[in-house]
């Protein structure tokens, strides 16, 4: 199985600040069909997950441009440029290269 | 819009089982891949199953294979989790989502294994 860790587990921002994510996996992602399936999800408190990024930097529609995707192979970042209030939750990047799809831990982002 | 309606969370007993389903609309459901993500209270996410488009290929999390079985009827637009043999570490939120790359969520249907 893939794992998938993610660094840090918590991250206290000041808003307005930038913030950034690391998910490292076990092995490479990329999919015999060339893809890297790649993916960040937000989960505010109470709520579902919400698909903020798939195949490592594209933006789901009607997620704000200050969330960004990038990487490749085994190391992904996720970037929000400014943080604002209504981004504190935890964020999980997973793989959906092969089965089974696994998440990582969850980075909690709150506020400082 | 993508909407996806799961139902049949519920309180059962160790050992007992339960049917989820999950309504689908907004997309091309026979042509999707579904799956199954399930959340422990205040854990992290967990993949489950997943199920190609035409439903004849499944896959599970080592966890639940021989005790949960993943489904589904094109012609309903609807996913469905049958889940025996049920143990108190599988109560858990219950998401159904489109895709392997979980491109939408439903609101999750609430699974509690307790005597």
């Amino acid at each position: 199985d893939i794992v998938m860790t993610q660094t840090p587990l918590s991250s206290p921002v000041t808003l307005g600040q930038p913030a950034s994510i690391s998910c490292r996996s076990s092995q490479s992602l990329v999919h015999s069909d060339g893809n890297t399936y790649l993916n960040w999800l937000q989960q505010r408190p109470g709520q579902p997950p919400r698909p903020l990024i798939y195949k490592i930097s594209n933006r789901f529609s009607g997620v704000p441009d200050r969330f960004s995707g990038s990487g490749a192979g085994t190391d992904f970042t996720l970037k929000i440029s400014r943080v604002e209030p209504e981004d504190v939750g935890v964020y999980y990047c997973m793989q959906a290269t092969q089965f089974p799809v696994t998440f990582g831990q969850g980075t909690k982002l709150e506020i400082k | 819009e993508v909407q996806l309606v799961e139902s049949g969370g519920g309180l059962v007993q160790p050992g007992g089982s339960l049917r989820l389903s999950c309504a689908a609309s907004g997309f091309t459901f026979s042509t999707s891949w579904m799956t199954w993500v399930r959340q422990a209270p205040g854990k992290g996410l967990e993949w489950v199953a997943s199920i190609k488009d035409d439903g004849d290929k499944g896959n599970y999390v080592d966890s639940v294979k021989g005790r949960f079985t993943i489904s589904r009827d094109n012609a309903k637009d609807s996913l469905y989790l049958q889940m025996h043999s049920l143990r108190v570490e599988d109560t858990a939120v219950y998401y159904c989502a489109r895709g392997t790359n979980v491109l939408a969520w439903g609101q999750g249907a609430l699974v509690t294994v307790s005597s």
